[in-house]
């Protein structure tokens, strides 16, 4: 079946647009992930969702990140004013759940953010 | 808080050598080791992964990782490289509410 989709693939904006990113998770999959790779700061968590519980924001670097996820399946992640430190590889991944010990993450290709 | 370190940024290897990626990490409890595999314009692909018993762990592609806990590490190695081994890798730890702490990535080439 389909892997973890993501859109846009790039995504340029100019300093202060908001812009949004999609993800699509494998069919099924309860659990879902975002994640930033970016040069300075190496590949870090910002927030996950499971089911219907209470998404874990923690990795969140400020308010102008918000993610949502809509009916259990796809996500969106909006970052609001953009900074050129926003710019990175947004990256998403999805497992089948995430309360048991441990389920696989299978990640998507990535939205590249470029803030100009 | 766990930590994940991989000393080598970059590694050169000769197609057919043997290759060695050092992973140490920092976690209190008895970790979930990963090494995942980023191909250019790729998202990550898992390689393998080590729970509990068998420290010797096998993996796709021909890669194992080896879990040493007296060092605190999880090196992952290949015998043989090819061409398309050429790629950045990255170690991981699983942290509370299954979230993953990633290492700084070791980038591979592999020259003919």
């Amino acid at each position: 079946g389909a892997g973890v989709s993501q859109s846009p693939s790039n995504k340029v904006t100019e300093k202060g647009k908001d812009v949004e990113l999609r993800c699509d998770p494998i069919s099924g999959h309860t659990a879902l992930y975002w994640y930033r790779q970016s040069l300075g700061q190496g590949l870090e968590f910002l927030i996950y969702f499971q089911g219907n519980s209470a998404p874990d924001k923690s990795g969140l670097p400020s308010d102008r990140f918000s993610a949502e996820r809509t009916g259990g399946s796809v996500s969106t992640l909006t970052i609001q004013r953009t900074q050129q430190e926003d710019s990175a590889v947004y990256l998403c991944a999805s497992s089948i759940t995430g309360s048991r010990s441990y389920n696989e993450q299978f990640f998507g290709p990535g939205t590249r953010l470029t803030v100009l | 808080a766990q930590s994940v370190t991989q000393p080598d940024i970059h590694i050169t290897v000769s197609e057919g050598a043997s290759l060695e990626l050092r992973c140490n990490y920092s976690y209190g409890a008895t970790p979930y080791l990963f090494w995942y595999v980023q191909s250019p314009g790729q998202g990550l692909q898992l390689l393998l992964k080590y729970f509990s018993g068998d420290t010797l762990v096998q993996g796709i592609k021909g890669f194992e990782a080896e879990f040493k806990r007296s060092q605190s590490s999880f090196n992952l190695r290949k015998p043989s490289v090819h061409w398309s081994d050429a790629a950045e890798y990255f170690c991981a730890v699983k942290a509370a509410g299954n979230k993953l702490t990633f290492g700084g990535g070791t980038r591979v080439l592999v020259k003919p």
